[in-house]
C-alpha cells in the first residue's frame, strides 16, 4: 500500500520568505507524485507533479518540487512567499499514472504573514 | 479551458433520505473519481469509472452506490443518508493514455445532512 505523509499541518511564513513544506512518502513501487492546492471553499488545483522523469519539477505560481528517493520525499518548495499563497496544501500519491485513485497526506495549511 | 463541473454545489438533506451527486467530466475524459472530504480532513477515495466500467473501489459505504453513463458524465447516489456523511464531495476526470494523466477536480458539492 502506498501512503504520503506530510509533516506539520500548519506552517505560518512572512511574505517574501521561504516556503517549505514537507512531504513523504512509503511506496513499494515507484510511485507517482502530487502536490495539489485548495483554497477556501474551492476545489483541488494541481501544482505539480512527479512522473519519473526529471527529479526537479516546477509547477505554476512558482512552486517547485524535488523527489529524493534516497529520502522518500517530494517536499514543495517556493522561494518568495505571497499573500495569496495562503492556502491548504495536499501532497498525494498514485501506483502509477494510468487512471489510479490518489491517496491524499493529511494537508498542511500555510499561512502568510504580512 | 472546460473543467469538471458538479451539481449541485450546495445540498442539504435530513437523515435517512438520498441524495443524487452529479459529475459532468472534462470533454474526452474517460476516467471519473469521486472522493469525500470530511470537515478538516484530506480527501478519501471513494470509487471510480474508466469507460463506464467501475476500475477502483475505496472506502465507499454500501449504502452508496455510483456509476458512469454512456455520455462519460457520473451520478453519485447516496441513501439512508447518516449525520457523518455530511462532506464536501469532489469529483475528478482524467484522460488516461495521454502522457501524466493527472485528475482535474471539480469545484464540490458541499452535502449538510441534519
Amino acid at each position: 500500500a502506498q501512503s504520503v505523509t506530510q509533516l506539520g499541518s500548519h506552517v505560518s511564513v512572512s511574505e517574501g520568505a521561504l516556503v517549505l513544506l514537507r512531504c513523504n512518502y512509503s511506496s513499494s513501487v515507484p510511485p507517482y507524485l502530487f502536490w495539489y492546492v485548495q483554497y477556501p471553499n474551492q476545489g483541488l488545483q494541481l501544482l505539480l507533479k512527479y512522473t519519473s522523469a526529471a527529479t526537479l519539477v516546477k509547477g505554476i505560481n512558482g512552486f517547485e518540487a524535488e523527489f529524493k528517493k534516497s529520502e522518500t520525499s517530494f517536499h514543495l518548495t517556493k522561494p518568495s512567499a505571497h499573500m495569496s499563497d495562503a492556502a491548504e496544501y495536499f501532497c498525494a500519491v498514485s501506483p502509477n499514472n494510468a487512471g489510479n485513485m490518489l491517496t491524499f497526506g493529511g494537508g498542511t495549511r500555510l499561512m502568510v504573514k504580512p | 479551458a472546460a473543467g469538471v463541473i458538479q451539481s449541485p454545489r450546495h445540498l442539504i438533506k435530513e437523515k435517512r433520505e438520498t441524495a443524487t451527486l452529479k459529475c459532468y467530466p472534462i470533454p474526452r475524459h474517460d476516467t471519473v473519481y469521486w472522493y469525500q472530504q470530511g470537515p478538516g480532513q484530506d480527501p478519501q477515495f471513494l470509487i471510480s469509472f474508466y469507460e463506464k466500467m467501475q476500475s477502483d473501489k475505496g472506502s465507499i459505504p454500501d449504502r452508496f452506490s455510483a456509476q458512469q453513463f454512456s455520455d462519460y458524465h457520473s451520478e453519485l447516489n447516496m441513501s439512508s443518508l447518516e449525520l457523518g456523511d455530511s462532506a464536501l464531495y469532489f469529483c475528478a476526470s482524467s484522460q488516461t493514455g495521454v502522457g501524466a494523466s493527472e485528475q482535474y477536480f471539480g469545484p464540490g458539492t458541499r452535502l449538510t445532512v441534519t
